[in-house]
């Protein structure tokens, strides 16, 4: 089974602009969640979407911003890109059944700079 | 809030002895996950090990296995006869179960780094 696919993987973006990360879940996971990493602040979490809605959000500006499919695929946006922006954004899926199913799976990874 | 804490940012081991990473959260929940997660330079974060709250044994994977002490909200991973391909970040995790229509989001620690001599 293929797992969580995340593009692009790299992205160079300048202050001001907007970017959208693609995440495609594993296949019949339907829960996708956000989640950016830096040196600084470590892991801190983004977003939840589950059946295209989105269930639960972290401490993060109305910049950022996302959304899910019917297929459980999720993008997410940032817009008015800042220099704290740059970051490694990554992508976790679960099933979201039950107890023993919800695990959460990585992706790889989208690694953005903003200049 | 729960928080998750990691106080070894770097430990090192040799190739085929034994380590044990230390993790301790704080929660006012009784039923929640723990989580281990390894992240090589690649940076493809992979699970190692998860542990439900309420399971008195402790989890077990192979070679990794964890010391859960719910009581002192202690987390710690052992890693057995330690490899070369296990040189990560290893980042200890907190979740709490389903609840209003949210799964909960993972709540992590600031990682340890792991490094393996041979």
């Amino acid at each position: 089974k293929a797992g969580v696919t995340q593009t692009p993987r790299y992205l160079i973006k300048t202050r001001g602009q907007q970017v959208t990360l693609s995440c495609s879940p594993i296949s019949g996971h339907r829960s996708v969640s956000w989640y950016q990493q830096t040196p600084g602040q470590g892991l801190q979490f983004l977003f939840e979407y589950f059946s295209e809605t989105q269930r639960n959000k972290g401490n993060f500006p109305g910049r950022f911003s996302g959304r899910q499919f019917s297929n459980s695929r999720s993008e997410m946006n940032v817009s008015t890109l800042e220099l704290g922006d740059s970051a490694l954004y990554l992508c976790a899926s679960s099933y979201r059944g039950g107890r023993s199913t919800d695990t959460q799976y990585f992706g790889p990874g989208t690694r953005l700079t903003v200049l | 809030a729960q928080t998750v804490t990691q106080s070894q940012p770097e430990m090192s081991v040799q190739e085929a002895e034994t380590v044990t990473l230390s993790c301790t959260y704080d929660t006012s929940e009784s039923d929640y996950y723990l989580f281990w997660y390894k992240q090589p330079p690649s940076r493809q974060m992979i699970l190692v090990i998860r542990q439900e709250a309420y399971k008195q044994q402790n989890a077990t994977e192979n070679r990794f296995s964890v010391n859960f002490q719910k009581a002192a909200k202690s987390f710690s991973l052992k890693i057995s006869d330690s490899q070369l391909g296990d040189a990560a970040m290893y980042f200890c995790a907190y979740r709490s179960p389903l609840r209003g229509g949210s799964q909960g989001n993972l709540i992590f620690g600031k990682g340890t780094k792991l490094s393996v001599k041979p």
